[in-house]
């Protein structure tokens, strides 16, 4: 799988919202673009995914650049249940199944 | 509801103990893998499954076994314990098909302590 370098921390205040980049310079044209978390105490859990169009869902958006070779997790308005850290990942579409690959991801705090 | 159960939640024992760890879903997913989680290495793939009677070895496989003799059920066996295999262990599964839309579903964790 292509690499992905995600900043270690974001900080944010409540109500506000949050840009969390990732860059995956070494992407394919088979990759998609996907993103979970984990919150404190509990297991990862996917929020959204996408290969070249921007996505929205009810928990966040994603921005993809162009080029492909970033993108950016976006929520509307943060939370304190935002508070987690957040894994981007690359999925070969042609590896249905296969482990994904956990960076160190960002820790996101939010503050009242 | 959608989901994947972990028994127990937290375990400690001692070196040498058997031990196994269940992970049952309820998606009737094909894949299955178990996931193992330590300060500073993040979380790293041990055994998965991509489906009945079909194992393989993940990163860290050393010192674990695993079956998958049921769809729903995907034991993490432990014969002998070590206290390096302290750690959180997640398992998780999803729908093989060859989609992007392969998410996958973790389940709350299991917290071992080997002493």
């Amino acid at each position: 799988d292509a690499k992905t370098t995600q900043p270690n921390s974001m900080e944010s205040n409540e109500e506000e919202p949050v840009h969390l980049p990732c860059n995956h310079s070494t992407i394919s044209g088979t990759d998609y673009i996907h993103w979970y978390r984990q919150l404190p105490s509990q297991g990862p859990e996917y929020v959204i995914h996408g290969l070249t169009s921007n996505v929205n869902n009810r928990m966040a958006s994603l921005a993809i650049a162009e080029d492909r070779k970033s993108s950016t997790l976006i929520l509307h308005r943060a939370t304190l249940r935002d508070a987690a850290v957040y894994y981007c990942i690359l999925r070969d579409v042609r590896q249905a199944g296969t482990a994904l690959i956990f960076g160190k991801g960002t820790t996101l705090s939010v503050s009242s | 509801e959608a989901q994947v159960t972990q028994n127990p939640r937290y375990l400690i024992t001692v070196t040498g103990k058997k031990l196994t760890v269940t992970c049952s879903q309820n998606m009737n997913h094909e894949y299955m893998s178990w996931y193992r989680q330590d300060p500073g290495l993040g979380l790293r793939q041990i055994y998965y499954s991509m489906n009945v009677e079909v194992t393989d070895k993940g990163d860290v496989p050393e010192g674990y076994k695993v079956s998958r003799k049921e769809k729903r059920n995907f034991p993490l066996i432990l014969e002998s314990p070590s206290p390096n295999q302290t750690s959180l262990y997640f398992c998780a599964s999803s729908h093989t098909l060859a989609d992007s839309y392969n998410e996958q579903f973790f389940g709350p964790g299991t917290r071992l302590t080997v002493l």
